[in-house]
């Protein structure tokens, strides 16, 4: 099966302070993978569109100046939280389909900001 | 765009009985309809997943059943266990749609 890995899994830093969350797919390539914040008891909320070699693209309402990605090759999407206030305290997932369909999820980044 | 919306948002059920999660869709080009269960702090595991092409998909105790006129897809489980028991999300895509999600629904199984 198509294996998502995410690091770090939990993050715990100081308000102000940047963030940097990497998503990689294992065992197969991906030239798309997908960025969700999830609150607490809420669903899965779509951030961003990860694009091997060009830009992302942003969902309405999320900052491109404050959540940064880069899609630095076929295995790898990376997501900066710059400047995190405690507002951005979530739990982050990436996913990458497979097929072009099944998206196959990370086991996500807990992030706390202080 | 897509939007799916997805009902209950909490279901608890006697163990052994069935149980059934509804989505509907509002792109009519969509065409991938997953499901998914999360359990707590863990991430979205798929179950089982239909394409337009089929109007119901089974494995054991789990059917997904689709309704592409009324652009509704259904979650069926039968003879529930406790260890079903977790948030499980409906999502609708495909065919240059991004995947959209549910909101989804809080499972309770009760032994």
């Amino acid at each position: 099966g198509a294996v998502v890995s995410q690091h770090p899994s939990w993050v715990i830093c100081k308000s102000g302070t940047s963030v940097k969350i990497e998503c990689r797919s294992l065992d197969f390539q991906a030239t798309t993978m997908f960025w969700y914040r999830q609150f607490p008891k809420q669903s899965l909320m779509l951030m961003a569109t990860s694009n091997e070699g060009s830009k992302a693209t942003y969902e309405q309402g999320v900052e491109k100046d404050k959540f940064l990605i880069n899609h630095a090759s076929l295995t790898l999407s990376t997501l900066t939280v710059t400047s995190a206030h405690p507002e951005d305290s979530s739990f982050y997932i990436c996913s990458a389909p497979l097929y072009q369909e099944t998206q196959y999820f990370g086991p996500g980044t807990r992030l706390l900001v202080l | 765009g897509e939007n799916v919306e997805q009902h209950p948002s909490t279901l608890s059920v006697q163990e052994g009985d069935s149980a059934v999660i509804k989505c509907t869709y509002s792109d009519s080009a969509s065409n991938y309809f997953p499901w998914y269960k999360q359990e707590l702090g863990k991430r979205p595991q798929l179950i089982i997943d239909i394409r337009s092409n089929v109007g119901e998909k089974k494995d054991q105790r789990i059917a997904v059943t689709l309704n592409k006129t009324a652009k509704h897809f259904s979650l069926h489980i039968t003879e529930t266990q406790p260890e079903d028991s977790a948030v499980y999300f409906c999502a609708g895509g495909g065919n240059n749609n991004d995947m959209r999600f549910g909101a989804g629904t809080r499972l309770t199984v009760k032994p």
